[in-house]
């Protein structure tokens, strides 16, 4: 399976307690992307990185969360001291280098909850 | 803040029906995506639009780009119980993947 792959699929953490997930993108896809699906809300966009780089973090919140995606591995997002709202589903998607038009591929998402 | 207001939120029909689903916009996207997602997992991309009246099929789905590129429409004819699911629209206005989603529509067709 050459998707998007993210991990761990599900994440129980304590209120305080850090999460990190991973997202390795598509083969040939140099672009992340991370979106948050809270309960009983859309799709929102939260950050869009190249390697090294990050380009758009327009939907991060301003503390406690961040991301990174280094020349080698993974890309992590990184929730600091987590707390019950941050219960959600986090979705990573790449795309090959950019275009209008160009499709995004989401992955299977990981479970976050907080308890 | 760009928004994508979907409608209707819920739909519920009998097998065989026909339906169609709404995206509109007061902005101006550069393409429009519809996608599907089941429970538990992630997003899966049925169509991208990207000219302004651009009408695409997918054998029973048809999907339409507004003139203006604001507003998009998918119809499903003769719905099946497997076309249950959640249908996401979403629209891109930069030069990457930032895509601004609506809120969805549960659809359930009973048999």
């Amino acid at each position: 399976n050459a998707g998007v792959m993210q991990n761990p699929r599900h994440l129980v953490r304590r209120r305080g307690q850090e999460a990190r997930l991973r997202c390795s993108p598509m083969k040939g896809h140099s672009h992340v992307y991370w979106y948050r699906q809270l309960p009983e809300e859309g799709l929102k966009f939260m950050v869009y990185l190249q390697k090294e780089n990050i380009i758009d973090e327009s939907g991060m919140p301003k503390e406690r969360f961040s991301a990174e995606f280094p020349k080698e591995g993974p890309s992590i997002l990184r929730i600091q001291q987590v707390v019950r709202g941050d219960s959600a589903a986090y979705f990573c998607a790449s795309s090959p280098p950019t275009g209008m038009g160009n499709t995004i591929y989401f992955g299977e998402g990981s479970w976050l909850t907080v308890v | 803040t760009q928004l994508l207001e979907q409608s209707p939120q819920f739909l519920s029909i009998q097998e065989g029906e026909n339906l169609t689903v709404y995206c509109n916009s007061s902005s101006v996207f550069s393409s429009l995506q519809w996608y599907r997602q089941e429970p538990g997992e992630g997003p899966v991309l049925l169509v991208t639009v990207v000219t302004g009246g651009e009408v695409k099929k997918l054998k029973r789905l048809t999907f339409q780009f507004g003139d203006a590129r604001k507003d998009s429409s998918l119809h499903i004819t003769a719905a099946q119980p497997g076309d249950t699911g959640l249908y996401l629209c979403a629209g891109e206005s930069t030069s990457y993947g930032k895509l601004t989603f609506g809120q969805g529509t549960i659809l359930t067709v009973h048999p």
